[in-house]
């Protein structure tokens, strides 16, 4: 069983439409939840980190259920240049700098 | 946010030479940084862990002995593919922890190396 499964995506939508991801994570003890965004032939970057209570940044929101284990990433007013590869990472159990486990990455085309 | 270099950012190699690639922390310090490999379409996978002064951690199913890992400083670890065959084409991504966001538990990726093996 992998440790990240995420949806397998392409979405392709048009500008201004909300889009959600989400992703689940086998492991129970994990910690640290992020989103990285990935543009073809590039490195992962940084979108967000996932808290507990949830967190929104600007049109981003992302959501934690630990009893489910599932974590979820809201996108709101779509845009050209969110068109991307969205990567659900959960860090290795119990350890801020443990091991990152990276989902296969759901794919997205904004278009206008 | 912290900066990670890598050196060469593509390479095109003749089959059975050896490709050398460099991962640089070039604001930080790093005593942990991490090897990913990816293909086309898939995830990053991760190769081994990086640690400085010490042996290099290999994940399942990669050869220690193929890919040579060497992490002699802080600010520098360098992934050495050896005898490189045409199915180690791929785009090789190196991350490395800051100490410094400890809390936030955020990797710090280089742009990667994109080997071509002919």
């Amino acid at each position: 069983r992998k440790e990240v499964e995420q949806d397998p995506g392409p979405f392709n939508v048009p500008e201004g439409a909300t889009v959600a991801f989400n992703c689940t994570y086998s492991n129970s003890a994990s910690q640290s939840f992020f989103w990285y965004r990935q543009d073809c032939r590039k490195e992962p970057k940084l979108l967000m980190s996932v808290y507990s209570s949830g967190n929104e940044d600007g049109r981003f929101t992302a959501q934690l259920n630990r009893a489910s284990q599932y974590i979820s990433l809201l996108i709101r007013d779509s845009k050209l240049s969110d068109s991307a590869t969205y990567l659900c990472v959960v860090r290795e159990g119990g350890s801020t700098l443990g091991r990152l486990y990276f989902g296969r990455g759901t794919q997205l085309t904004v278009w206008p | 946010g912290a900066v990670v270099s890598q050196h060469p950012s593509w390479v095109i190699c003749k089959s059975g030479t050896s490709v050398k690639i460099e991962c640089r922390s070039l604001d930080f310090q790093a005593t942990t940084m991490f090897w990913y490999r990816q293909f086309p379409k898939q995830s990053l996978m991760l190769m081994a862990t990086s640690n400085e002064g010490s042996k290099a951690t290999y994940e399942q199913g990669v050869e220690k002995d193929k890919f040579l890992i060497n992490h002699a400083s802080l600010t520098l670890s360098t992934l050495t593919v050896t005898s490189a065959h045409p199915e180690d084409s791929s785009f090789y991504i190196c991350s490395a922890d800051n100490s410094g966001t400890k809390t936030l538990g955020e990797q710090f990726f280089g742009p990667g190396t994109r080997l071509t093996v002919l």
